[in-house]
């Protein structure tokens, strides 16, 4: 019954690594984002995604790309691990981009 | 640059009493404001928002006051409770700009209740 559901929980790896979140909604929503929540706690929009356009946060470094196979699923790639990319990141839908966002649990990624 | 700033890392208030949270903001574009709950290893939580066509919006225990002039927005829990006790997002987006730049969030307030 999860409306919003993020695979794995906890992610650790090596510096250098290509890694891929996964995150699925069954809310129905048409619109889905990628959240990083840093050292700081600051919790900050990366993308929203929705009827297949994308939106992007010009300070996202282009090693972080999404991919939607469908309305329900937003994964997230993330290519040539860095240090400083230790976060927690949270998926969230809403059913059109002005409403309400529901959070998935987050996926926490250490590298190492 | 902090556009959305709660400026309290943490309050402590005891059970059965009032728990008012407050959140600043500096861009005047933001038109719709929310307050998110988070526990520890969970996602925010949806709990009230406002817009800002409105300056008080009640839901339960939980309200939410907007002063536009001020740039301020508060939330008032009563009666405090045990299960209160998280950490409290206040969020900020532009409604009327068609909300396609996600929401942004404060720091987060970190709510004690004491028994």
């Amino acid at each position: 019954d999860t409306a919003v559901s993020q695979t794995p929980k906890y992610l650790v790896t090596q510096m250098g690594n290509d890694k891929s979140i996964k995150c699925e909604q069954n809310l129905g929503h048409d619109t889905m984002y990628w959240y990083k929540q840093d050292s700081k706690k600051f919790l900050k929009i990366m993308f929203s995604y929705n009827n297949k356009e994308l939106i992007i946060n010009e300070t996202v470094p282009n090693r972080f790309s999404p991919k939607s196979p469908d309305k329900a699923h937003l994964n997230l790639h993330i290519n040539s691990l860095e240090l400083g990319d230790s976060a927690v990141y949270f998926c969230a839908s809403s059913q059109r981009p002005v409403e309400t966002q529901y959070f998935g649990p987050g996926t926490r990624l250490l590298v190492l | 640059d902090q556009q959305v700033k709660q400026n309290s890392p943490s309050l402590s208030v005891q059970e059965g009493r009032i728990s008012i949270l407050n959140c600043d903001y500096t861009n005047s574009m933001f038109d719709y404001f929310l307050w998110y709950k988070k526990y520890p290893a969970e996602g925010p939580t949806f709990l009230i928002s406002i817009s800002s066509i409105k300056d008080k919006n009640e839901d339960g225990r939980f309200t939410v006051f907007l002063n536009k002039s001020a740039k301020h927005l508060s939330l008032h829990i009563v009666p405090s409770q045990p299960g209160d006790s998280a950490v409290y997002f206040c969020a900020a987006s532009q409604y009327s700009g068609g909300g396609a730049d996600g929401l942004t969030f404060g720091k987060g307030t970190h709510l004690i209740i004491q028994p």
